[in-house]
């Protein structure tokens, strides 16, 4: 069956470096997503993409934050600036939507600790 | 965002069926009521979603309340292996849409 992929499955950082989340959603999928989830916290949406653009973001998405789809495979999250506060296990998703039934297919995750 | 409330958690023993409610009583008419799930150190898990009628799938039966202000997850004879954090999340009819998580139940297998 096929699924979502992430790397790494843990990223340890300084604070103020730069990451970059790699994720190979579901290949005939056309909508990617970004979760975040801090230890003990709710899921939390960060972006969705369409069409080689950004279609919603949410408020944490601020300008540290970019995503891009550098080649038919990968969809990636980068930070520009880590923060203490970033640490947390970041969700990338992929769907195929249809009416009615826009599931969301979640990959294992990335742990990013900011030290 | 239609707002949800669900118990923090409930527990019940294998092979029993499990019944996990949520009340969304400001749900709009044409939102779906999607069920995820996400099993220790795992990404959430699409369960079964519905809309007016009773919807049944290899996972769960999702039984919805005529006036669609709650609904109830039913896990006809659970397993260890069901043991997870259940989140319902209402969602617009309007292709890929962001999941809104709640707190969901955290739902205990007893063996």
């Amino acid at each position: 069956e096929p699924e979502v992929t992430q790397t790494p499955s843990h990223q340890v950082t300084q604070m103020g470096q730069e990451v970059i989340l790699r994720c190979v959603p579901i290949s005939n999928h056309l909508y990617f997503y970004w979760y975040r989830q801090i230890l003990g916290q709710k899921v939390e949406f960060l972006v969705s993409f369409y069409n080689n653009e950004i279609s919603e973001k949410s408020e944490i998405f601020d300008d540290q934050f970019s995503v891009e789809r550098p080649d038919g495979s990968n969809f990636t999250l980068k930070i520009r600036s880590t923060k203490l506060e970033d640490s947390a296990m970041y969700f990338c998703a992929s769907s195929e939507p249809r009416r009615h039934t826009d599931t969301q297919y979640f990959g294992p995750g990335t742990r990013l600790t900011v030290l | 965002d239609a707002k949800t409330t669900q118990p923090n958690s409930m527990e019940s023993n294998e092979e029993e069926p499990v019944h996990l409610p949520c009340n969304h009583s400001t749900i709009s008419g044409t939102d779906y009521i999607h069920w995820y799930r996400q099993l220790p150190s795992q990404g959430p898990e699409y369960v079964i979603h519905g809309l007016t009628s009773n919807v049944n799938n290899r996972m769960a039966s999702l039984a919805i309340a005529e006036d669609r202000k709650s609904s109830t997850l039913i896990l006809h004879r659970a397993t260890l292996r069901d043991a997870a954090v259940y989140y319902c999340i209402p969602g617009e009819d309007q292709g890929a849409q962001k999941l809104v998580f709640g707190q969901g139940t955290r739902l205990t297998i007893n063996p």
